[in-house]
C-alpha cells in the first residue's frame, strides 16, 4: 500500500524560505509523477506543480518564480521549495502521487505551514 | 485557463441521491476526476477517468460527464458521505494544465 508523508517547518517568517519533503512508502518513486497541492485555511484546492522520477518538472504559473520541486530517487522523496513566502502562502501542503494527465492518488494526510513572524 | 464551476453546496437526505456537478467548457472533451474530502482530512479519490471508481470506493459513488456538464451522483445517501467534493480536470493546452473546481459541501440532512 503506497503511503506518503510531508515533513517539514510549520511555522515560516514572511521573506523566508518554505521547505517540505514528501517521503513515499511502498512503491518506488522511479515511476510515476508527484504532485504538490495546497489549501488555504478555509479555501480550495490549489495545484503548486509536478516532477517526474527523471526530474521534469510542470508548474504553477503564478507561482512559478519561487518555485523548486526536486527528487532524490535515493532517498525515496521529493521536495518543494517556496521562497520569498508571505502569508497568503499560508495552507495545508499535500503531496500526491500523479502528474502528467493522470489522477491524484495516494494524498499525504498533509502539512499546515504558516507564515508569520 | 479553464475554469470549474462547482455549485458552493447540495443538502440531501439520507437515503437519497445526492448530484454535484461540475461546468466547463465542452468539458465532455476532457477526462475528469473527483475528490471527497471529509474535515480535517486530505482529500481522496472517488472517482477517476469520468466514471470509474478505485478500488474500495461503492458502488454508490458513479460519474458521468457529457457536453459542458459533469456530474458526481451518490445513491443512497448516507451521513457519512457528508465532505467537500472537488472536480479536477487535465488542461493539456494551457500553462496551468491542473484544474480543480472550488468545491461543493454535501450535506446530509
Amino acid at each position: 500500500q503506497v503511503q506518503l508523508q510531508e515533513s517539514g517547518p510549520r511555522l515560516v517568517k514572511p521573506s523566508e524560505t518554505l521547505s517540505l519533503t514528501c517521503t513515499v512508502s511502498g512503491d518506488s518513486i522511479s515511476s510515476y509523477f508527484w504532485t504538490w497541492i495546497r489549501q488555504p485555511p478555509g479555501k480550495g484546492l490549489e495545484w503548486i506543480g509536478y516532477i517526474s522520477y527523471t526530474g521534469n518538472t510542470k508548474y504553477n504559473p503564478s507561482l512559478k518564480s519561487r518555485l523548486t520541486i526536486s527528487v532524490d530517487k535515493s532517498k525515496n522523496h521529493f521536495s518543494l521549495n517556496v521562497t520569498s513566502v508571505t502569508a497568503a502562502d499560508t495552507a495545508v501542503y499535500y503531496c500526491a502521487r500523479g502528474g502528467d494527465t493522470s489522477w491524484f492518488d495516494p494524498w499525504g494526510q498533509g502539512v499546515l505551514v504558516t507564515v508569520s513572524s | 485557463s479553464y475554469v470549474l464551476t462547482q455549485p458552493p453546496s447540495v443538502t440531501v437526505a439520507p437515503g437519497k441521491t445526492a448530484k454535484i456537478t461540475c461546468g466547463g467548457n465542452n468539458i465532455g472533451g476532457k477526462s475528469i476526476h473527483w475528490y471527497q474530502q471529509k474535515p480535517g482530512q486530505a482529500p481522496m479519490l472517488v472517482i477517476y477517468y469520468d466514471s470509474d471508481r478505485p478500488s474500495g470506493i461503492p458502488e454508490r459513488f458513479s460519474g458521468s460527464n457529457s457536453g459542458n456538464t459533469a456530474s458526481l451522483t451518490i445513491s443512497r445517501v448516507e451521513a457519512g458521505d457528508e465532505a467537500d467534493y472537488y472536480c479536477q480536470v487535465w488542461d493539456r493546452s494551457s500553462d496551468h494544465p491542473v484544474v480543480f473546481g472550488g468545491g461543493t459541501k454535501l450535506t446530509v440532512l
